[in-house]
């Protein structure tokens, strides 16, 4: 089935650096997601992208988070700076279209901050 | 709330059915996917449900009923490789999905 990439898979920082999340979606999909699961816990919502703008954030996705995809590239998530809490496995996803579309999931950046 | 509830843990028989049960709020529902992940990996889609009554996928099937606000994914003639957890996500308006806290399907011999 459709793919979505992760780059790294796992990525390791000091609390207060900046880390960049990349993600590859499947190629004719438009809308893009970033979603935060901390281990044993459920996966939360981080935000949704489209069209180069951010549609829908939830309250997770703090002011030292941005998201963006310049000029069709990867679709990245950026912290700046990171804290603690931010440890996780974030999962990418992407879908064709809208509500009746599924969301094909990558195979997530687990980050530790330190 | 956008709140999205399942049972944290379920057993069953290898060889038997199992019955993942979800309950939703209803305000902004549009539409719901189940998903199964493995530890340590991506969720992979198996089905998405927006119409009432029942959607038979084969090994999976899938029910809804909007009214109630709930669903539950069916799995039918397990296998020990069924053994993962099984997320109900609800797609709420600009595409968002709210996941309930998955259940965890351990199967026996």
């Amino acid at each position: 089935g459709p793919k979505v990439l992760q780059i790294p898979s796992h990525q390791i920082i000091d609390m207060g650096q900046m880390v960049t999340l990349n993600c590859d979606p499947v190629s004719n999909h438009l809308y893009f997601y970033w979603y935060k699961q901390i281990l044993g816990q459920q996966m939360e919502f981080l935000v949704n992208f489209y069209n180069g703008k951010v549609m829908e954030k939830s309250k997770l996705f703090k002011d030292q988070f941005s998201v963006e995809r310049p000029d069709g590239s990867y679709f990245t998530l950026k912290i700046q700076p990171t804290a603690l809490e931010d440890s996780a496995v974030y999962f990418c996803a992407s879908s064709p279209g809208l509500g009746v579309y599924e969301q094909y999931f990558g195979p997530g950046t687990r980050l530790t901050v330190l | 709330g956008q709140g999205v509830e399942q049972p944290a843990k379920l057993m069953s028989v290898e060889g038997t059915f199992a019955r993942v049960n979800c309950t939703y709020s209803t305000s902004g529902f549009n539409g719901l996917s189940w998903y199964q992940q493995r530890e340590g990996q991506a969720p992979v889609f198996l089905s998405y449900v927006v119409l009432d009554g029942l959607k038979d996928s084969g090994h999976f099937s899938t029910f809804l009923s909007r009214s109630n606000g709930y669903s539950y994914l069916l799995l039918t003639e397990l296998q020990i490789k069924d053994s993962a957890s099984y997320l109900c996500a609800v797609n709420y308006n600009q595409g968002k999905l709210i996941f309930g806290q998955g259940t965890k399907l351990s199967i026996k011999p």
